[in-house]
């Protein structure tokens, strides 16, 4: 099935640093990608999505682009700030179309920590 | 918009015992999904409903385990002869069917068993 390896270990940044993590995936053919965040004390949240090769994801600053001479789909954010501190989680559909956006399967979570 | 709502926020139960969660998603979404999520893990797809049926279960999901939607609006999830190993955040998140459309999560519901 589809899956998906995301960067292991805390990520902690000073305000206004440059944000990179990493996403590899394992699928079968072109599946959706997504970036989910949960923000302490909240439920997990859509980020941003990719729907296609070279389709390049934003929101709130940060952006991914599908890379499928790679496999990738890392997340980028040019100027983090305190209020970016969370969980940032990198997913894919796990049905066999890679259509669902219900069915996900996800990366085991980044948690990021931006200090002033 | 007022969200997905679980209850209860944290259950405390011994090994052994029943447990039953309550997931009231966003009114006018007809999909209803269930993940677990361990700690330092990311979510994992439990099973998921489209209006009263149940389309999919994971093999996660073992015979101890029971999800209802019996009126396509709320849902529960049981857990019978609970195990330590069970203990997880259990989360709950509902889209409507309209292709393209993201999952909404709640909060969770933390299970600690001792």
């Amino acid at each position: 099935g589809n899956s998906v390896t995301q960067m292991e270990g805390p990520v902690t940044l000073s305000e206004e640093a440059f944000l990179t993590i990493n996403c590899t995936y394992t699928a079968t053919g072109y599946p959706s990608l997504f970036w989910y965040v949960q923000y302490p004390g909240e439920g997990l949240q859509l980020l941003l999505k990719a729907t296609k090769a070279d389709d390049k994801g934003s929101n709130k600053g940060f952006e991914a682009t599908y890379r499928k001479e790679t496999t990738s789909f890392h997340l980028e954010k040019g100027s983090v700030q305190v209020s970016d501190s969370a969980v940032y989680f990198c997913a894919l559909p796990n049905n066999a179309g890679g259509t669902s956006y219900g069915k996900l399967t996800f990366g085991q979570g980044t948690i990021l920590t931006v200090h002033p | 918009d007022t969200g997905v709502s679980q209850d209860p926020r944290h259950k405390i139960t011994k090994r052994g015992q029943n447990v039953t969660f309550r997931c009231d998603p966003i009114s006018e979404h007809n999909r209803l999904y269930w993940y677990r999520q361990t700690l330092g893990q990311g979510p994992e797809f439990l099973t998921y409903f489209q209006n009263e049926a149940q389309l999919e279960k994971s093999r996660l999901l073992s015979d101890r385990f029971s999800a209802e939607r019996p009126k396509g609006s709320f849902s529960t999830l049981e857990i019978q002869r609970t195990e330590q190993g069970d203990s997880a955040m259990y989360l709950c998140a509902s889209s409507p069917r309209k292709t393209g459309s993201p999952l909404h999560f709640g909060n969770g519901t933390r299970l600690t068993v001792t």
